[in-house]
Formats: C-alpha cells, sequence, structure tokens
C-alpha cells in the first residue's frame, strides 16, 4: 500500500532562516504531488504541484520555492523565512497516471512557527 | 473554471442529531467532487468521493454525500453526530491537467463542525 511521510511534525524558526521541508511517497511511482499552507482559522492554498521530476508549477508568487529531486521526494524550501510563512503546511500525492477523478492523500502535516 | 462554496463556517449540533454541511460547486464538466475531514494538528482524510454512476455516495464513519447536478449540491449528511465528528471538513472539486498527466483540487473553505453533548 502506499504511503507518505512528512517531516519535522513541528518546527519553530526564526524570521530570516532558511527552510527544508521534505516529503517522501512509498508503494507507487510518478505521483502527482503538492504542497498546500493552512493558516490559522483558513482554508487551504495549494502552493506548488509537480507531475515529474524536475517539474515544479507555483501557484501564488510568494517567499517559498518546490524542488521534486527523486520521482517521490518533494521538498519545500525558503532562503530567508518572513512571519507570514507560519502556517500549518501539508504534502499530498495523487496517482499522476489516471483520470482527475481520483482523491489526493495527505501527509500529517508540519506545524511551522516563525518568531 | 471550477469552484467550490461551503455555506457556514461553523455548524453546530448536539450530539445524536442530523449532521447537514453544505457544498455548492461550479464546474464547466461533469465534477469529480470530494469531501475530507481535517481533525487538529493532522492532515486532511477522505471521507467520500463521487466521480460517476449512483448520485448518493456513501462514506466512512457514517457519512453519505448526495450529488444533484440541478442543484450544483454536494452536502454531507450523517443521521446522527458523534462527540468523534467533531472536526473541519472540506469540499473539493476535481481539475485535470492537460495532457492527462492528473489533476488537481479546488478546496472550498471548510466548515468547523462542533458536536454539543
Amino acid at each position: 500500500s502506499q504511503t507518505i511521510h512528512q517531516w519535522p511534525a513541528t518546527l519553530v524558526q526564526p524570521v530570516g532562516s532558511p527552510l527544508s521541508l521534505e516529503c517522501t511517497v512509498e508503494g507507487t511511482s510518478n505521483p502527482n504531488l503538492y504542497w498546500y499552507r493552512q493558516a490559522a482559522g483558513r482554508g487551504l492554498q495549494l502552493l506548488f504541484y509537480s507531475v515529474g521530476i524536475g517539474q515544479i508549477s507555483s501557484e501564488v508568487p510568494q517567499n517559498l520555492s518546490a524542488s521534486r529531486p527523486q520521482d517521490r521526494q518533494f521538498i519545500l524550501s525558503s532562503k530567508k523565512l518572513l512571519l507570514s510563512d507560519s502556517g500549518f503546511y501539508l504534502c499530498a500525492w495523487r496517482d499522476g497516471r489516471v483520470s482527475a477523478g481520483q482523491p489526493q492523500h495527505f501527509g500529517d502535516g508540519t506545524r511551522l512557527s516563525i518568531l | 473554471a471550477q469552484s467550490v462554496t461551503q455555506l457556514g463556517s461553523h455548524v453546530s449540533v448536539s450530539e445524536g442529531a442530523l449532521v447537514l454541511l453544505r457544498c455548492n460547486y461550479s464546474s464547466s464538466v461533469p465534477p469529480y467532487l470530494f469531501w475530507y475531514v481535517q481533525y487538529p494538528n493532522q492532515g486532511l482524510q477522505l471521507l467520500l468521493k463521487y466521480t460517476t454512476g449512483a448520485t448518493l455516495v456513501k462514506g466512512i464513519n457514517g457519512f453519505e454525500a448526495e450529488f444533484k447536478k440541478s442543484e450544483t449540491s454536494f452536502h454531507l449528511t450523517k443521521p446522527s453526530a458523534h462527540m468523534s465528528d467533531a472536526a473541519e471538513y472540506f469540499c473539493a472539486v476535481s481539475v485535470a491537467f492537460s495532457g492527462n498527466q492528473g489533476g488537481k483540487l479546488i478546496f472550498g473553505q471548510g466548515t468547523e463542525l462542533s458536536v454539543k453533548p
């Protein structure tokens, strides 16, 4: 069966520091991969998605970037964190070989606090 | 373009009462629709999905949803609420990528369900 791993679970970082969040998927190949952010009391904001290695699409301009160095690895990064980057970050995957009718499957999230 | 509207950011019911969470969608093509649940500090868990076929869809934890094309709705219901149902619920519609390489979900803003003893 497929599993998704996301780490760390919580992270406290000072303003201006770099960021690297990692997400890996097991048990499938060539998945679609996604990064979302939830600000406190707000809905899900899609940040990036990827349909293959090295292929990244950005949904909103921001202080963050994403990379997909391997088929089942998705990394969210920042060179200098802002206070507004605080939030709950979720990684998700879906089977990229089938139609849009397939659901996404989510990791457990990373709670990022910027001080 | 596809979009989702969830009516009511907060819904409160008594334990044992009917749960009704409303979702309306906009889609230029036959929609694929989903309901997810999120417990505090956790990821989203799929409750149920509608793709094609039967318009009444049953999901986990006793939830079900009915696809009504004429009303562009996909409301989520549960006959009898449990305390453990307290969570945030998200409705979503699927958007296909070009080239048949999968797709992405457009989420509603979420509805927080509270269950009173």
